[in-house]
Parts: C-alpha cells; sequence; structure tokens
C-alpha cells in the first residue's frame, strides 16, 4: 500500500482564496484524521471521521473550515475564505479502530501559505 | 480529560550518547501510550507503543520506551544516539477504556543529535 496520500504537497495562495486539500487514506481504515500543525500551537486535531461520518469537529477553528468524506478512500478540507493565519502544515492520518491499537499513519502533509 | 506533557522542547546529545526523550501523562484509567517521530518535511512516523504486559517496550530503530505507572511517564531512550535520530519526536495517549477516541499528542520534542 502507499500510504496515506495528500494533494497538494504546497500550496501558495491569496488570502481570501479558497483552498482545498485531499487526502486518500490506506484503504480498508474506517478512521479518518485531519491535523494542523502550526510552531506557535504544534499538532491540532481538526476533525475525524468514521466510515465516512463526522465524529468530532470541535477542533475544527471557524466556519470557515469545513471537511468532507464522501467515500472510504477519499476527503476533503476546505478553506473558504483563506487567512494568513491559516498558515500552517496540514495532515490527514488514517487508522484501522476496533482492536487493533489505533496506530495512525499519516500522510506527509500539505504546506499551505495564505499570503 | 487526557493530556500528554512533554517537558523539554527542545534535547541536545551527541553523537554516540545515551539519549531520553521525556513524556508524562495524565487520564483517567490505564493508558494505551505511544511515541512517534516526526523528520523534516514528513509526517509523523509510528515508533512504538505500550498496550499492557512488559513496561519495557522496543520498538523501531533501537529506541525503546518505559512505562511507569506510579510517576505516570513513558520515557523515549536509547543507548547510542546517531545523527540520523535528529528530529521531532511526539509522545501521545489513549485511555484503554475510551472507544474510539483518538489519540492525544504532546507539543513535541526537538532531539538533535550532534556529530
Amino acid at each position: 500500500d502507499a500510504g496515506v496520500i495528500q494533494s497538494p504537497r504546497h500550496e501558495v495562495t491569496e488570502m481570501g482564496q479558497e483552498v482545498t486539500l485531499r487526502c486518500k487514506p490506506i484503504s480498508g481504515h474506517d478512521y479518518l484524521f485531519w491535523y494542523r500543525q502550526t510552531m506557535m500551537r504544534g499538532l491540532e486535531l481538526l476533525i475525524y471521521f468514521n466510515n465516512n461520518v463526522p465524529i468530532d469537529d470541535s477542533g475544527m477553528p471557524e466556519d470557515r473550515f469545513s471537511a468532507k468524506m464522501p467515500n472510504a478512500s477519499f476527503s476533503t478540507l476546505k478553506i473558504q475564505p483563506s487567512e494568513p493565519r491559516d498558515s500552517a502544515v496540514y495532515f490527514c492520518a488514517s487508522s484501522l479502530g476496533g482492536q487493533v491499537k489505533n496506530i495512525q499513519y499519516f500522510g506527509a502533509g500539505t504546506r499551505l501559505s495564505v499570503l | 480529560a487526557q493530556s500528554v506533557a512533554q517537558p523539554e522542547d527542545q534535547v541536545n546529545v551527541a553523537e554516540g550518547n545515551p539519549l531520553t526523550v521525556k513524556c508524562t501523562y495524565s487520564v483517567s484509567g490505564n493508558p494505551y501510550l505511544f511515541w512517534y517521530v516526526q523528520y523534516p518535511n514528513r509526517g509523523l512516523q509510528f515508533l512504538l507503543k505500550y498496550i499492557t504486559g512488559d513496561n519495557l517496550v522496543k520498538g523501531s530503530y533501537g529506541f525503546e520506551a518505559e512505562f511507569n505507572k506510579s510517576q505516570t511517564s513513558f520515557h523515549l531512550k536509547k543507548p547510542s544516539a546517531l545523527v540520523s535520530d535528529s528530529a521531532l519526536y511526539f509522545c501521545a495517549v489513549r485511555p484503554r477504556n475510551s472507544g474510539n477516541t483518538p489519540l492525544v499528542f504532546g507539543k513535541g520534542t526537538r532531539l538533535s543529535v550532534i556529530a
């Protein structure tokens, strides 16, 4: 398996533009997580899904952020409109729930720069 | 609520010397404990985990960690550091009987191994 795949790897955009980050989890995994990493705040959990259903989105910073998982092999994180303070590295991770003790597998991340 | 503390933002060690990266946790009941490593421009990568049994857990790349219930600690160790061990290390915890709630990560400790 190729692991968790995120695209794009780098995104540079201007304030006010819409940004869409994409994630393909490991096949067969039933949990998907979106994280944001910054120097100031470290690694923050934004939202996670189980079987394509959002379980907890309390980490989503504000209404400008939305996430979807239309099927088991694809998820998006959208920021609209984007702001400079959204600049960060965004990670997607997936795991197999149940009795497997939740090893999360991370993608390589998307580095977002909002100018 | 569960939490993880990594008291050192930065650890410096000379190549060949033993290294320790500290982690303490707070959780209701018994925990599952994890260490992840992040190399530059990469996602987090699983290193090792404590589930049950022997308090000394061995993981990838010669790393090990010792679960100490009385001190609520799970320090990461390696007998002889390599320059290639230089990275950002994250400790994570999850309560044993919490269903499938996500991992809680510490803020990370940057390890620099100097040749």
